[in-house]
């Protein structure tokens, strides 16, 4: 079975300029979470979609930030205009919520270097 | 600032050693995990514990899930330069489907 599947694994970008980050979930899995992780800190929640729906942006910085969940599968996450201190590294989970406890199955990440 | 609060922050041990880290709230959960995260690669779980007191056993990994269920630890017996990585904890509370994630800790084990 394939896991997550994120890209671009690395982006090298200015300040100012866009990104986009892309993730395909473990097929059936409804769930589907977007964290952001800085370097030697554990993972923060941006965004958490149920199907297509998101039930939980609050950590989210909606200024800049925007995500996507068209059809409940695939994600697109995009920061537009980067800042120096969103260099980090973006990672995306999916889970079958729906069984007595959540578990999380990760991509790779994506990392973002911004100049 | 973290709900988990998790401890030591960095751990270097030799190999044949224990070790215990730590994870930390005031906060009461509906079920807490462990995952390893090795450099260039998401979180793997290792472990959910769901009822107060629960103990699991991963091999040379013990799992301990707090009484009140607000705290875990984890034990490593004999650890091996394979157990080197960084241990989260995550905690799910009454909103089903929501993980927070503690800060880490980061285990070196040298031959």
């Amino acid at each position: 079975e394939a896991g997550v599947v994120q890209s671009p694994r690395y982006k090298i970008i200015e300040k100012k300029q866009p990104v986009a980050f892309w993730c395909n979930p473990i097929s059936g899995h409804n769930t589907l979470y977007w964290y952001r992780q800085n370097l030697g800190q554990g993972p923060e929640l941006l965004i958490r979609y149920e199907n297509e729906e998101a039930v939980d942006d609050s950590q989210l910085p909606k200024d800049r930030f925007s995500a996507e969940r068209l059809k409940g599968v695939d994600s697109t996450l995009k920061i537009q205009p980067a800042e120096l201190g969103d260099s980090a590294v973006y990672l995306c989970a999916s889970s079958l919520v729906g069984l007595s406890t959540t578990e999380l199955f990760f991509g790779e990440g994506s990392r973002l270097t911004v100049l | 600032t973290q709900l988990l609060e998790q401890s030591p922050q960095f751990l270097s041990i030799q190999e044949g050693e224990n070790l215990t880290v730590y994870c930390n709230s005031s906060s009461v959960f509906s079920s807490l995990q462990w995952y390893r995260q090795e450099p260039g690669e998401g979180p793997v779980l290792l472990v959910t514990v769901v009822t107060g007191g629960e103990v699991k056993k991963l091999k040379r990994l013990t799992f301990q899930f707090g009484d009140a269920r607000k705290d875990s630890s984890l034990h490593i017996t004999a650890a091996q330069p394979g157990d080197t990585g960084l241990y989260l904890c995550a905690g799910e509370t009454d909103s089903w489907g929501k993980l927070q994630f503690g800060a880490g800790t980061q285990v070196v084990v040298t031959p």
